[in-house]
């Protein structure tokens, strides 16, 4: 079965709104977890390193106020993509890692239109 | 320099064929090491693990050099359905963060 939960797996949204993605770890408590996003025939790119409890890591050049990271809690971390426009239509998907291996989401495939 | 590197390929081989991928990575201190699968559209999987006496899971074997800094990755008799994307994927044990490569892309053909 599933280690980690990510929600929701397709979603089409209007620009100018917000898009609130969600991963879940299922089996194990983590207190990393890891935002990716993926565009077609491309390789996967971290975006953010999601730590529980305090801020989130952002590599360069991904905008802290435009993806928005919560994690609340020792399973869910969130990810939200302010004021959405088509060029943030990609493959977003999430990872936690338990130092054994790493474990996916099912990604969330999001389209701005 | 790139944590892990990978060659993107693509790699088109005949079914049957046996196919090989490296991988390379820059920390000599890293401890943990996987390759993955990626398939269109979908997030990757773990393939397997590979240790340092190597290890065989039916058709696939990975190897890890220490000394060369290197794991790799082979697929005997190539069926259709091992076409994907086989990434590289290095824990350095620094944290909880895994490095990931590029990903190697495989066409078997019929």
């Amino acid at each position: 079965g599933a280690v980690v939960s990510q929600h929701p797996s397709r979603v089409i949204c209007k620009s100018g709104t917000s898009v609130k993605i969600e991963c879940r770890s299922l089996d194990f408590q983590a207190t990393t977890m890891f935002w990716y996003r993926q565009f077609p025939k491309q390789s996967l790119m971290l975006m953010a390193t999601s730590n529980e409890g305090s801020k989130a890591t952002y590599e360069q050049g991904v905008e802290k106020d435009k993806f928005l990271i919560n994690h609340a809690s020792l399973t869910l971390s969130t990810l939200t993509v302010t004021s959405a426009h088509p060029e943030d239509s990609s493959f977003y998907i999430c990872s936690a890692t338990n130092k054994r291996a790493a474990f996916f989401g099912q990604g969330t495939r999001l389209t701005v239109v | 320099r790139k944590e892990v590197e990978q060659d993107p390929g693509p790699f088109n081989v005949p079914e049957g064929a046996t196919v090989a991928f490296n991988c390379t990575y820059s920390n000599s201190a890293s401890q943990s090491f996987f390759w993955y699968r990626q398939d269109c559209r979908k997030e990757p999987k773990l393939l397997m693990s590979v240790y340092s006496s190597g290890n065989e899971d039916g058709r696939f074997t990975a190897q890890l050099n220490r000394a060369s800094q290197y794991i790799s990755l082979l697929i005997r008799d190539s069926k259709l359905s091992d076409s994907a994307t086989y990434l590289c994927v290095v824990n350095p044990n620094t944290g909880n963060q895994f490095y990931f490569g590029t990903g190697t892309s495989l066409t078997v053909i019929p």
